[in-house]
């Protein structure tokens, strides 16, 4: 079965660093296109970045362009979100995904979420 | 600020027929994007209930549908149980983002 297994998470102070990693299991990495969600304590869900499957294209959000890096390793079936600069709102459950990218893309699997705190 | 707009909170008591409804735009919905529907149990991660507009993975009960007219989508849960109390997720692409899938703001389903 598919699973997605993220780490990585903690706390770490404003304009600091922290890498998350996805380890993939269950179907093959390299045919999916792959995406980083996050959730905030209390809202709703937020699309952060995807990228394909030979990392040719990869998209972000707004709110972490220029200070996040996507990236995978189709070798160790694994995804990873590089984030920097990072500010007290990026304070979130961040969340791995299967993205089916297609006629109608949508989220096929979710990961159970790294939490990442950003506080002084 | 969401592109695609939901009810904050909706309710029901069990057995009861509730419908969510997503609201977006011509660049979303309206310009004939698929919608899909996520679940979120508590303190779980989301799961996706139905995808290409009106499409159950294996597993999910049929008494959750939905359908997509115009720029606005729904979901209904009939025969609400307690075990449906969660929150609910639209999402859809949106051409105006630069090539990017939106979620909607959410709807939190509380069984009476």
């Amino acid at each position: 079965q598919v699973q997605l297994v993220e780490s990585g998470g903690g706390l770490v102070k404003p304009g600091g660093s922290l890498r998350l990693s996805c380890a993939a299991s269950g179907f093959t990495f390299s045919d999916y296109y792959m995406s980083w969600i996050r959730q905030a304590p209390g809202k709703g869900l937020e699309w952060l970045s995807y990228i394909s499957t030979s990392s040719r294209f990869i998209y972000y959000a707004d709110s972490v362009e220029g200070r996040f890096t996507i990236s995978r390793d189709n070798a160790k079936n694994s995804l990873y979100l590089q984030m920097n600069s990072l500010r007290a709102e990026d304070t979130a459950v961040y969340y791995c995904a299967k993205y089916y990218y297609g006629s109608g893309s949508y989220i096929d699997y979710w990961g159970q979420g790294t939490l990442v705190t950003v506080s002084s | 600020q969401s592109v695609l707009t939901q009810p904050p909170s909706v309710s029901g008591a069990p057995g009861q027929r509730v419908t969510i409804s997503c609201t977006g735009s011509s660049s979303n919905i309206g310009a004939g994007y698929d919608v899909h529907w996520y679940q979120q149990l508590p303190g779980t991660a989301p799961k996706v209930l139905i995808y290409g507009n009106s499409n159950r993975p294996s597993g999910v009960p049929d008494r959750f549908s939905a359908s997509k007219s115009g720029t606005s989508a729904s979901l209904a849960i009939t025969g609400l149980q307690a075990e449906d109390e969660a929150d609910y997720y639209c999402q859809s692409y949106d051409s105006s983002l630069s090539g990017s899938s939106v979620f909607g703001s959410g709807t939190k389903v509380t069984v009476l």
